[in-house]
């Protein structure tokens, strides 16, 4: 059992550019989390996918936010147009698909720095 | 929506002595856990604890659901215990997703 895994490790850019992050989540999982942690802060969730079904979005998650997860195996986060704001830790979790088992389990994280 | 706190929010210790975290929460959930951040920043799980008591050797936990809170125990501190600690809850009934509510995190500094 390998763990969740990110991709990047860490991200720099230039404010204007796009960016995409890869998450691949412990294979016998089918539910699968991203979340934003800003400095200072706790992990904030962002967006929640069930198999291929992306069932929950948070406010957060503006219009040059889009995340996917086509065949319900790993998943994407695309920021366009990056702003300093969008600076932060990006992390994503996966939980087994046993609705009375809901430990998730975290990668190492995506970080973002955006000049 | 749920409200997390955690206390104390900075902590600092001898090392070898023992210390008490606490979480409280607003809301009844069914997912409640315990992690440590590393100073790299990945999360590592300490404990699923939705209620009950757990140990993980000179380490545990217990979670009074009834009363909505959890108490993470730290015995015989160790400068390797040092970092952030956070408490998340969720919940997955009535349609709800598990999302985790993170608490702002207690930072625990351990000195030789």
């Amino acid at each position: 059992d390998t763990g969740v895994s990110q991709d990047p490790r860490h991200k720099i850019t230039k404010r204007g550019q796009n960016v995409t992050f890869r998450c691949d989540p412990i294979s016998e999982h089918n539910r699968l989390y991203w979340y934003r942690q800003t400095l200072g802060q706790g992990p904030e969730f962002l967006t929640y996918f069930q198999n291929e079904a992306q069932l929950e979005k948070s406010r957060l998650l503006s219009d040059r936010f889009s995340a996917e997860r086509p065949k319900g195996s790993f998943s994407t986060l695309e920021i366009q147009r990056t702003e300093q704001g969008d600076s932060a830790m990006y992390l994503c979790a996966s939980t087994s698909r046993d609705r009375a088992v809901n430990e998730q389990f975290f990668g190492p994280g995506t970080r973002l720095t955006v000049l | 929506g749920i409200q997390v706190e955690q206390s104390p929010p900075d902590l600092i210790l001898q090392e070898g002595a023992n210390s008490t975290l606490r979480c409280n929460f607003s809301d009844s959930v069914n997912n409640l856990q315990w992690f440590h951040q590393n100073p790299w920043g990945q999360l590592i799980n300490l404990f699923y604890i939705p209620s009950g008591t757990k140990q993980n050797g000179r380490l545990s936990a217990t979670t009074v659901a009834t009363e909505r809170y959890s108490l993470l125990y730290i015995s015989s501190s160790q400068t390797t215990d040092s970092g952030v600690y956070f408490c998340a809850v969720g919940m997955n009934y009535g349609g709800a997703t598990n999302k985790l509510i993170f608490g702002t995190g207690t930072l625990l500094a351990v000195q030789p």
